[in-house]
């Protein structure tokens, strides 16, 4: 297994709902990562998690809640999101933090209305 | 701070050899990176080059890496249609742990 996969694909929230993303790998891979990304833009990194810690919080708005219960998952709660919010969101993995070869998933098309 | 530049737009006929061109700043990176982005998608990791090297052969692709301009290319060989995307240059180093720094991305439009 070389992926990662996200669920959902597409998501449509209200300002006032709580929904979760999740990222799924099996490669054993031991840092993970969440991007945001908006049209014709490149990602921006959000959180790092390297051995199920997280690493890095780029000033993330704590209306993003990361989670990493075990090696394989990551998951991003979503909170009173605002419409500015609505982007691809983009899982990764690597070996291990910074480390050359980062998967990244087919992402979460958010819709915040 | 780090920073990668690229072009914004290309345009070439179906057939034709496509170069992409990157600049970035840090002298200390490790990897650099293409990524492809089709309309919709993800990225897709199409080749990396560790930063002691300075030529890499993929089948149609083929990256050249200047270290000393600090200049990175990325040759795509007999373009096709289904090469139209936004093409990602991406650096990491030590000193950045977990952080993929990108480029703003090259729109590769490929015409029949």
């Amino acid at each position: 297994d070389t992926e990662v996969t996200q669920t959902p694909k597409h998501l449509v929230m209200g300002m006032t709902n709580k929904k979760s993303l999740k990222c799924e790998q099996h490669m054993g891979h031991r840092a993970m990562y969440w991007y945001k990304q908006k049209a014709k833009k490149p990602p921006e990194l959000m959180f790092v998690y390297s051995y199920e810690k997280l690493s890095i919080n780029e000033s993330v708005p704590s209306r993003f809640s990361p989670e990493c219960p075990n090696s394989s998952l990551l998951n991003l709660h979503l909170h009173a999101l605002q419409p500015e919010d609505s982007a691809l969101y983009l899982c990764a993995s690597s070996q291990r933090e910074g480390n050359y070869g980062y998967t990244f998933g087919s992402g979460t098309r958010l819709t915040v209305v | 701070g780090e920073d990668v530049e690229q072009s914004l737009f290309l345009s070439v006929r179906e057939g034709d050899s496509s170069v992409i061109n990157c600049t970035y700043t840090d002298s200390s990176s490790t990897y650099l990176y293409w990524y492809k982005q089709e309309p919709g998608a993800g990225l897709q990791l199409l080749t990396y080059i560790f930063s002691n090297m300075d030529m890499k052969q993929d089948q149609r692709l083929t990256v050249l890496l200047n270290k000393k301009d600090k200049h990175l290319s990325l040759r795509i060989a007999d373009t096709q249609t289904g090469d139209s995307a936004i093409y990602f240059c991406a650096e990491t180093n030590p000193s950045n742990t977990g952080k993929l720094i990108f480029g703003q991305g090259t729109t590769l439009q490929v015409k029949p």
